[in-house]
């Protein structure tokens, strides 16, 4: 069955970066897109990117251009999103999610915290 | 693209028939999806390309709509439906997500 795994939960000093994974498995992680999303606390869904696993190429939202890198290892079935420079608005759940026609499968969420 | 939803949230009982609806700022075709968020969890998918109803989900779930206007209707509310619903555009990048309906027992 298709799951998505990703990372533990993250504390983090404004400044410093973060490193969230995403493990597939179930299917073959070159053929689909893997996008991130995420989610602050009682807000909604907010979009970061887009990683193809296939060729490495990515694109990223406006608001983390700069600040966010996308990779994948493709020998482990794992995709990477990398945030730096962090701040406390970026305590958030963080999500990796598969794409078809739609996101179909989604990691549980890792939450990352920015706190001094 | 921006995406709103309306309402924000509503209150309704066991058996309602809901509907929530999505506009989108420029026409997006029937690249539209849907999502069911409940408390601490991940989004499920429940709709794509508008109104075609993902595997698994159940059929009191619709979709509807092209270009700008889209609805999501729950003909018969059951318990399990009470979360947050997102309405999401696949047409282009950025893949903006509505700001979520809040469905709410009465």
């Amino acid at each position: 069955q298709v799951q998505l795994v990703q990372s533990g939960a993250e504390v983090k000093k404004p400044g410093a970066s973060v490193k969230v994974s995403c493990k597939a498995s179930g299917y073959t992680l070159t053929s689909y897109f893997i996008h991130w999303v995420r989610q602050a606390p009682g807000q909604g869904l907010e979009w970061m990117g887009i990683i193809n696993p296939g060729t490495g190429s990515t694109s990223y939202a406006q608001n983390f251009q700069g600040r966010v890198t996308m990779t994948r290892d493709t020998s482990t079935s794992t995709v990477y999103m990398e945030l730096s420079s962090l701040r406390s608005e970026d305590t958030a759940v963080y999500y990796c999610a598969r794409d078809i026609t739609g996101f179909d499968y989604w990691g549980q969420g890792t939450l990352v915290t920015v706190s001094s | 693209i921006q995406l709103t939803q309306s309402p924000s949230s509503l209150s309704a009982s066991v058996g309602d028939r809901v509907t929530i609806t999505c506009r989108a700022s420029q026409g997006i075709s029937t690249y539209l999806a849907w999502y069911q968020q409940k408390s601490g969890k991940a989004p499920k998918l429940l709709m794509y390309a508008a109104s075609t109803l993902q595997s698994g989900v159940p059929s009191r779930f619709s979709g509807s709509g092209s270009g700008t206007d889209f609805t999501l209707t729950i003909s018969s509310l059951q318990p399990e439906d009470f979360a947050t619903y997102y309405c999401q555009q696949l047409n282009s990048y950025p893949r903006t997500f509505g700001q979520g309906t809040k469905v709410e027992i009465k």
